[in-house]
């Protein structure tokens, strides 16, 4: 499985934009790009994901880099309630295991007032 | 929808005891899981269901058995709980819309402490 490389910890003020990077040197063609995010005592939630192409949701934009050796989860203005470890997750091609996800140890976010 | 939800939210067992954790979704998913998660780490698979009467092995496996006779619940079995099984167990469950885009959705966690 191809694994990713986040920063154990960052910190954001409130209402200022968070870029959350993550390193997948070992990304494979075909590997989809996930974020997931888990809030204090609560399961993981999904947040957005991607291939090539830039992706923006409403909770995100996910800005994957040419060579997709890296990516960039952006929060544009973060909140309290977005104070979460998040986690960058590469998603293998369908294969016979269920479609599976591999957590490393994310990125803890916390966020000041 | 009620989403996934999971039964007990909290439990404490003595080493050797056994329980089943129970997982419910109402989503109409085929596919099934179950994770763990200790203190500071990230989730591990211990065993997933891609359908109705189907089982396979994750990542950490052993000490557990899991069954899924229905397909909107996924059991998940300790016959003789183990202090290494503390943890806070997840279940997600996804559909699989085209392959590789599936979304997975969790529910809020079981919290087991083993004596």
């Amino acid at each position: 499985d191809a694994k990713t490389t986040q920063p154990n910890s960052m910190e954001s003020n409130e209402e200022e934009p968070v870029h959350l990077p993550c390193n997948h040197s070992t990304i494979s063609g075909t590997d989809y790009i996930h974020w997931y995010r888990q809030l204090p005592s609560q399961g993981p939630e999904y947040v957005i994901h991607g291939l090539t192409s830039n992706v923006n949701n409403r909770m995100a934009s996910l800005a994957i880099a040419e060579d997709r050796k890296s990516s960039t989860l952006i929060l544009h203005r973060a909140t309290l309630r977005d104070a979460a470890v998040y986690y960058c997750i590469l998603r293998p091609p369908r294969d016979n295991q269920g479609g599976k996800l591999i957590f490393g140890q994310g990125t803890e976010l916390s966020v000041k007032p | 929808n009620a989403g996934v939800t999971q039964t007990p939210k909290f439990r404490v067992l003595k080493t050797g005891q056994s329980m089943t954790l129970l997982c419910a979704q109402d989503m109409n998913h085929e596919y099934m899981y179950w994770y763990r998660q200790d203190p500071g780490m990230g989730l591990r698979l211990i065993h997933y269901s891609v359908g109705e009467g189907t089982t396979a092995k994750g990542e950490v496996p052993d000490g557990y058995n899991v069954s899924r006779l229905k397909k909107q619940n996924f059991l998940l079995g300790l016959e003789s709980a183990a202090p290494s099984q503390t943890s806070v167990y997840f279940c997600a469950s996804s559909y699989p819309k085209g392959g590789r885009e599936e979304t997975q959705y969790f529910g809020p966690g079981t919290r087991l402490l083993v004596l």
